[in-house]
This record gives C-alpha cells, sequence and structure tokens, in this order.
C-alpha cells in the first residue's frame, strides 16, 4: 500500500526559531494536507494542497505540494510554545474527500522556552 | 465551519463486552465517513470507510465482524468495537466527507479513547 515518509520524526528548538517538516512518498497523491494533533485530541487541519507545485500560507506556516507529486513540506515561522505537537501530513490519491488518507508517522515538535 | 463530533471521548470496559462510538457530523451532511485507529506515539490507520445507506469498506487486517460499522443517516456513522479485548485498547476517531470536497472532506472528530480491562 501507499506509504509516507515523514521527517524528521522530532524536533527540539527554541522559541522563535523557524520549523521545517517534510513528507515524501512513492506514489503520487491528488490531495496533501498538514495536520496538527495535540494529546487526546484529533487531528485538526492546518493545511490543504490541491495541485502540483501549489505554495500556500496560513498565518505563520507555509506549506508546498510538491511538483512531482509524491512530496510536501510544512515550513512554520518564528515559533511559539503553543505550536507545540505532533504535525502530520497526509495524503489521498483521488482528491475530493472521496477517499480516506493515508498518513506519514508524525514530527513532534518540542519548544524549549 | 465544518465540525465532526465524536462521543464518547473516554470509555472503559470490561473484557468481552462490546462498545458503542458515535460520529456526526453537525453543519454537512457526511456521504463518507472514515474510521481510523491510533496506537499511543503512531500515526493514524484507517481502519474503514463507510457510504451513507451501504455497507462498510474495511482496509486489509481489519475484522469486520468485530468492527461493526453503520451509517444509517447523512450525519452519523457508529463503530461498535465487539466483544473487545485489551488489544483492543486504543485511541478511534473518525472524520467525514460531504464528497464537496475543499475543507469539509477532511475533518475530525477529537477521537475516543478505549481502555478494555
Amino acid at each position: 500500500g501507499q506509504q509516507l515518509n515523514q521527517s524528521p520524526q522530532s524536533m527540539f528548538i527554541q522559541e522563535g526559531e523557524d520549523v521545517s517538516m517534510n513528507c515524501t512518498s512513492s506514489s503520487i497523491f491528488n490531495t496533501w494536507l498538514w495536520y496538527k494533533q495535540d494529546p487526546g485530541e484529533g487531528p485538526v487541519l492546518l493545511i490543504a494542497l490541491y495541485k502540483a507545485g501549489e505554495l500556500t500560507s496560513n498565518g505563520r506556516l507555509t506549506a508546498q505540494f510538491g511538483i512531482t507529486r509524491k512530496d510536501s513540506f510544512l515550513n512554520i515561522s518564528a515559533s511559539i510554545p503553543s505550536d507545540v505537537g505532533i504535525y502530520f501530513c497526509a495524503g489521498e490519491y483521488s482528491g475530493g474527500g472521496a477517499d480516506g488518507l493515508t498518513f506519514g508517522k508524525g514530527t513532534h515538535l518540542i519548544i524549549q522556552p | 465551519g465544518a465540525v465532526v463530533s465524536q462521543h464518547p471521548s473516554w470509555v472503559i470496559c470490561k473484557s468481552g463486552t462490546s462498545v458503542k462510538i458515535e460520529c456526526r457530523s453537525l453543519d454537512f451532511q457526511a456521504t463518507t465517513m472514515f474510521w481510523y485507529r491510533q496506537f499511543p506515539k503512531q500515526s493514524l490507520m484507517l481502519m474503514a470507510t463507510s457510504n451513507e445507506g451501504s455497507k462498510a469498506t474495511y482496509e486489509q487486517g481489519v475484522e469486520k465482524d468485530k468492527f461493526l460499522i453503520n451509517h444509517a443517516s447523512l450525519t452519523l456513522s457508529t463503530l461498535t468495537v465487539t466483544s473487545a479485548h485489551p488489544e483492543d485498547s486504543s485511541f478511534y476517531i473518525c472524520s467525514a466527507s460531504d464528497r464537496g470536497g475543499g475543507i469539509y472532506g477532511y475533518t475530525f472528530g477529537s477521537g475516543t479513547r478505549l481502555t478494555v480491562v
């Protein structure tokens, strides 16, 4: 089946630093998504990408859909304490919200004040 | 915005009993609902996909007789863990899609922590 390789697994950074994480796949996806999950909660959608090459921002977050449709990155600028959590990339093949998602293994972000 | 409500948020049950988890789309009609399972410090794994009014499609390795899914209306899907055992203890999360794409396609519930003792 399809698999997403997400890196890094964890990041220990200082408050105010920028963060970058990425996902790669052996298969093509039509939709890439980035989620944040807090402990004991469901994932919350941060950014959705629908077109190859698309670059989208949401406040301090920026994500891009790779031109080959096999990769995506998420950047967080000027990190703050509430950014702590686990970030997941997810891909959907068919698009349109009709299929289940394949998730990466997550990046655990830890911020030291 | 799209809201998916999931209940209960946590449940503890005795081994051998059954547990029902509900997932509701509050402000949109969910033609498709998805059920995921997440073990501690691991990623979400899709268990099954259900379309309103039809039988659920289960992922490989997921026992359909153990994890009963009902999607009787456009706003409600239920997952019943039958004859639960300690190894079924996990975090179960639903998501809902209106097939219209966009933001509604990828909204998750807040999850249910199941502990089987």
